[in-house]
């Protein structure tokens, strides 16, 4: 069975550019999340979907970030326009319940994103 | 608000000797306890889980951790180190109904020859 798909891996821009980053779930999970790895640091959470609704969305910053879950199957988070802070690692994870807080999250490899 | 403190952002054994990895949690309600384990240039892959079962909880790659109320731990051990055990280490928090994981800032295992 596929993992978590992300594209893609590695990722350089100007700062103020726009960027885009691309999830594909394990097939059938319900739940998927987008988290924010900073160097050193531990995943913060971005953004949580059950299907294609955002049930968590508290951490995003709206003002720049966005993201997407059509048809509650793979999911787009974009920066735009892109700064010197937002350079990390942009994780992808599914699980397979929606309201399954004891159930596994699967990560994918990521997207390291470097804005110059 | 629940949080999670590992203690020792470096930590480093020689080939054999035992892991100790440490975690501390804090939680206003019963926790749900995981461990990761990040190779470089991968996703996090889950060591072990506690979701109120048995409180020493077995994972892969001969990894446990056992769950101590009382203190507030949620601590990784593994008898022996091999090489391949070199990697970062996550601890995370989960409460019900909030369905979010809280990490520990990471530990780095090194494991000399």
């Amino acid at each position: 069975e596929a993992g978590v798909v992300q594209s893609p891996r590695y990722k350089i821009i100007e700062k103020k550019q726009p960027v885009a980053f691309w999830c594909n779930p394990i097939s059938g999970h319900n739940t998927l999340y987008w988290y924010l790895q900073n160097l050193g640091q531990g995943p913060e959470l971005l953004i949580r979907y059950e299907n294609e609704e955002a049930v968590d969305d508290s951490q995003l910053p709206k003002d720049r970030f966005s993201a997407e879950r059509l048809k509650g199957v793979d999911s787009t988070l974009k920066i735009q326009p892109a700064e010197l802070g937002d350079s990390a690692v942009y994780l992808c994870a599914s699980s397979p319940r929606a309201g399954g807080y004891t159930d596994t999250q699967y990560f994918g490899p990521g997207t390291r994103l470097t804005v110059l | 608000a629940q949080s999670v403190t590992q203690l020792g952002s470096h930590v480093s054994v020689s080939e054999g000797a035992l892991v100790l990895l440490r975690c501390n949690y804090s939680s206003s309600v019963p926790p749900y306890l995981f461990w990761y384990v990040q190779y470089p240039n991968q996703g996090l892959q889950l060591l072990l889980k506690y979701t109120s079962a048995a409180t020493l909880v077995k994972g892969i790659n001969g990894f446990e951790a056992e769950f101590k109320k009382s203190e507030t731990s949620f601590h990784l051990t593994k008898p022996s180190a091999h090489m391949s055990d070199a990697a970062e280490y996550f601890c995370a928090v989960s409460i019900q109904g909030a369905q979010k994981l809280v990490f520990g800032q990471g530990t780095r295992l090194t494991i000399n020859p």
